[in-house]
């Protein structure tokens, strides 16, 4: 049973060119959530969605970051017109449920911009 | 209202040794506080996690210990290991429908032999 799996897990991208970061939750999951790690720093929550919905976008920059995950497919968290401060790690989480207590992490998209 | 603070920021102790980590919380409104592990260049994985109806939970050699009216949670590792260098984060959630986690900063162990 493969985990939370993650691509790319390294990214490189100039200011400006856009980066697109995609999640496969573990199978029979329904819930991901996705988390920026600035280096140094903890996991910041980003945005709570499950198929084709979002549900819980809080913790996303109101600009140029969006995130989808459709009927079919996986998650796709898109970064338009990168700027040197969205170099960070990327993480998805799934989880079966809400409220069961667990999310399952991937291994992360490394995204560097120059 | 929504932070989770976390302390030491990084931690070194010997072979043997009981490194102590702790948290403080704000929001009266968690009830499930998880410790995640991670590994350079992997991603977070959980270790052990408690709700506030008990004060300690214990698993192997990890413990934590959760004191309800001062909002503060710790990990203990007992007889830490070398293999037991990482980054360790605690969090809080409100479990009701989701698993929304608010993580601390993370604290860097290292156990040398």
């Amino acid at each position: 049973n493969a985990g939370v799996m993650q691509n790319p897990r390294h990214l490189v991208r100039r200011r400006g060119q856009e980066a697109r970061l995609r999640c496969s939750p573990m199978k029979g999951h329904s819930h991901v959530y996705w988390y920026r790690q600035l280096p140094e720093e903890g996991l910041k929550f980003m945005v709570y969605l499950q198929k084709e919905n979002i549900i819980d976008e809080s913790g996303m920059p109101k600009e140029r970051f969006s995130a989808e995950f459709p009927k079919e497919g996986p998650s796709i968290l898109r970064i338009q017109q990168v700027v040197r401060g969205d170099s960070a790690a990327y993480f998805c989480a799934s989880s079966l449920n809400g409220g069961t207590g667990e999310l399952f992490f991937g291994e992360g998209s490394r995204l560097t911009v120059l | 209202q929504q932070q989770v603070k976390q302390s030491p920021q990084s931690l070194i102790v010997q072979k043997g040794g009981i490194p102590i980590i702790n948290c403080a919380y704000e929001n009266t409104a968690f009830d499930y506080f998880p410790w995640y592990q991670q590994f350079p260049g992997k991603g977070p994985a959980l270790l052990i996690a408690i709700r506030p109806d008990v004060s300690e939970k214990k698993e192997g050699r990890f413990t934590i210990s959760f004191n309800k009216s001062a909002k503060q949670f710790s990990l203990h590792i007992m007889d830490s290991q070398p293999g037991d260098s990482a980054t360790y984060f605690c969090a809080a959630s409100t479990l009701s429908n989701t698993d929304k986690l608010i993580f601390g900063t993370g604290t860097r162990l290292q156990v040398f032999p």
